[in-house]
């Protein structure tokens, strides 16, 4: 089993592109979440689904849309890229919220 | 929203010191979840409190949840170098995940 998975692990883009990053489990979790990371600031909750169609919003959501059309699959898209959304981002799955199993992450660089 | 506030931010210890990281919330938490992250590396699950009280142990590691289910630490016995890393308190509520901002934990040989 692969667990969680990300790609791409690296991306630099330019402010106002737009890119999805995408995230596939093969645990079966009905519930997955992302979250970015900034120095100082731990993990912050972006978006979670609790399963496939169901999705809302954590604790910064603006400027990141996703959706859930299967279980294995939960893609961040970022419509219009900021300077401020340079960070790391994780997908992570569980059964609930609880004993989340985190992917590797995706750094990127919004220039 | 419900916040958990964690300290010390930063650590520095000498190989073979205890270690002690404190998570502490002005409400009351459902449960508590720890995780650790090694440099470079992504979040690892390390264990989930939910009962007053509760102490668990894995190896040179205890966790403890506050009688009060307000706060919880992790605390280290005898640290080794492959303790380095950044420990994180998380607590679960409506489907959120919110994450302390961690402690950066030093070793030196």
């Amino acid at each position: 089993n692969a667990g969680v998975t990300q790609t791409p692990k690296f991306q630099v883009l330019k402010t106002g592109q737009s890119m999805t990053l995408q995230c596939a489990q093969d645990m079966n979790h009905e519930y997955m979440s992302w979250y970015r990371q900034d120095p100082g600031m731990g993990l912050r909750l972006i978006h979670y689904s609790v399963g496939a169609g169901i999705t809302d919003q954590g604790e910064v959501p603006n400027g990141y849309n996703v959706s859930r059309s299967t279980t294995e699959d939960f893609p961040l898209r970022l419509l219009s890229a900021a300077p401020s959304q340079t960070s790391v981002y994780f997908c992570a799955a569980g059964y609930s919220y609880n004993e989340q199993f985190f992917g590797p992450g995706t750094r990127l660089t919004v220039l | 929203g419900q916040q958990v506030m964690q300290i010390p931010q930063y650590q520095h210890v000498q190989e073979g010191e205890d270690f002690t990281t404190y998570c502490n919330s002005s409400t009351t938490l459902s449960n508590i979840q720890w995780y650790k992250q090694r440099p470079g590396g992504h979040p690892v699950f390390l264990i989930q409190l939910v009962k007053s009280g509760e102490v668990k142990k894995q190896k040179r590691l205890t966790f403890q949840f506050g009688e009060a289910k307000k706060n919880s630490s992790l605390h280290i016995t005898a640290t080794q170098t492959t303790d380095v890393g950044t420990y994180f308190c998380a607590s679960g509520s409506q489907g959120n995940l919110i994450f302390g901002k961690g402690t950066k934990l030093s070793v030196k040989p």
